[in-house]
């Protein structure tokens, strides 16, 4: 069974940098797509990007400008950097796993508050 | 910007029928949107229920379908439970630029 755990930061001021790491337990990176995912509170998610195993990244336009989203294959992990945050980023924050055939997210992190404040 | 639209609320009674829809601003969804379904109930994760339009993930309830409906992606829920009252949204993938993007969410009131 595939397991999404996901740890970071809680609070940060505006115009610093969030890091957010998922670990993928029961299973390889490989072959699969891995992806990020946010909700601000009380409204809809939005999809930030995605990571293939091969390499491939793909983003949100709307943040493209300010994400980064990396692979460790040595500890089975991916992570998320957003920087620049502002209150607007506040949201929690889901990891989640895809896979080719048009299956975008199985797998789900329990997510991260992620608040940002002065 | 690319914009995709659900029923913002919709009432079913138990065992009722009713059916979900998500359309894309840049035309009629068709199977290359790869359309995905998930739920989600307060404080939770969402959880996936259909992806590629049609197809079930190996916990998603039978009564759950998805499917293309005109020119918008559908998700249909028969014999409906008291448990599927929550949040659901669509997912469409937009090949062109290589993105996904969610919809607005469909809160579903089973009373």
């Amino acid at each position: 069974q595939v397991q999404l755990q996901q740890w970071g930061a809680g609070l940060l001021k505006p115009s610093e940098t969030l890091s957010l790491t998922c670990a993928v337990y029961g299973g390889s990176l490989s072959g699969y797509f891995w992806s990020w995912i946010r909700q601000p509170p009380g409204k809809g998610l939005e999809w930030i990007g995605e990571i293939i195993h091969s390499g491939s990244i793909n983003y949100s336009p709307s943040l493209k400008s300010r994400v980064t989203i990396s692979v460790d294959t040595s500890k089975n992990q991916f992570s998320l950097k957003l920087t620049s945050v502002t209150a607007a980023d506040t949201a929690v924050y889901y990891c989640a796993r895809g896979s080719y055939g048009g299956n975008s997210a199985d797998y789900w992190g329990q997510g991260t508050l992620v608040t940002v404040s002065s | 910007q690319t914009v995709v639209t659900q029923e913002p609320s919709l009432t079913v009674s138990p065992g009722g029928t009713v059916t979900l829809t998500c359309a894309s601003s840049t035309g009629a969804v068709t199977s290359g949107y790869y359309p995905n379904w998930f739920q989600q109930k307060p404080g939770q994760a969402p959880r996936a229920l259909i992806y590629n339009t049609n197809n079930k993930h190996s916990w998603t309830p039978a009564r759950f379908s998805g499917s293309l409906l005109g020119d918008k992606a559908a998700l249909t829920l028969s014999g409906v439970q008291p448990e599927d009252e929550a949040e659901y949204y669509c997912l469409l993938y937009h090949g062109g630029t290589q993105f996904w993007v969610f919809g607005g969410g469909t809160k579903l009131t089973v009373l």
